[in-house]
């Protein structure tokens, strides 16, 4: 079954701090994998995109990283700002099911002054 | 913004009525993705149109139907509802169709409450 598990499930951090969400995924066959931010109540926004081949991509104060190998990626934010606070979403792409993206369950980020 | 945009942004059915949900796309992009997020999880696939035609489905039942027009806009249509009905319907734009490295804009959502 292809699922995609995100952990912590919450993460409370002070601002300023760094923090890094995981991101394991038994998704085949394997297109790419996207970590979204998404607000309260909003649709989610693209933070990065990588294929297979891509072992890190930045966007900013985010960095991702992924392990095709072991099917495990990371999210890492760097010095955290109050609107850093949402839920984080690692999404997985399949080949050849027409478009089907397969999200984790999110890591709800808040971030304290 | 995105530029993808939903309508309506809250609506309250009750259980057995029918729903309509809409979708335009950002400008240029020629397929729209469906998702359903109930409150404290990720979004669920339920479909993609590309061109007019539906392009992949997720695991929903038929009841959950839906359509592409000509400019691209979309429609989500749900019949029958349930009380599992109630969540946030997300659609995104993406230029070409999915599986790819296209990136897929989310507009704000339709938040459906069924009673």
């Amino acid at each position: 079954k292809n699922q995609v598990e995100q952990s912590p499930q919450s993460l409370i951090i002070l601002e300023g701090k760094n923090c890094t969400l995981q991101c394991n995924y038994t998704v085949s066959p394997f297109s790419n994998l996207r970590w979204y931010k998404q607000d309260t109540g909003r649709g989610p926004v693209s933070l990065t995109i990588m294929t297979f081949s891509e072992n890190t991509k930045s966007n900013g104060r985010y960095t991702a990283t992924l392990d095709a190998d072991t099917k495990q990626s990371s999210l890492h934010i760097t010095a955290s700002q109050l609107s850093d606070s949402a839920s984080y979403i690692c999404v997985v792409s399949v080949i050849g099911q027409g478009g089907k993206l397969i999200f984790g369950q999110g890591t709800e980020l808040s971030v304290k002054p | 913004e995105t530029g993808v945009t939903q309508s309506p942004t809250h609506l309250i059915k009750t259980r057995g009525q029918q729903v309509t949900l809409r979708c335009s796309s950002q400008s240029g992009h020629n397929t729209v993705s469906w998702y359903q997020q109930a409150l404290g999880q990720g979004p669920q696939f339920i479909f993609q149109y590309y061109r007019e035609e539906e392009n992949g489905r997720g695991n929903f039942p038929p009841r959950f139907s839906g359509l592409q027009f000509p400019n691209y806009s979309s429609e989500l249509n749900v019949n029958a509802l349930e009380l599992d009905d109630s969540a946030l319907y997300l659609c995104a734009s993406s230029l070409g169709s999915g599986g790819s490295y296209n990136e897929q804009f989310f507009g704000p959502g339709t938040r459906l409450t069924v009673l």
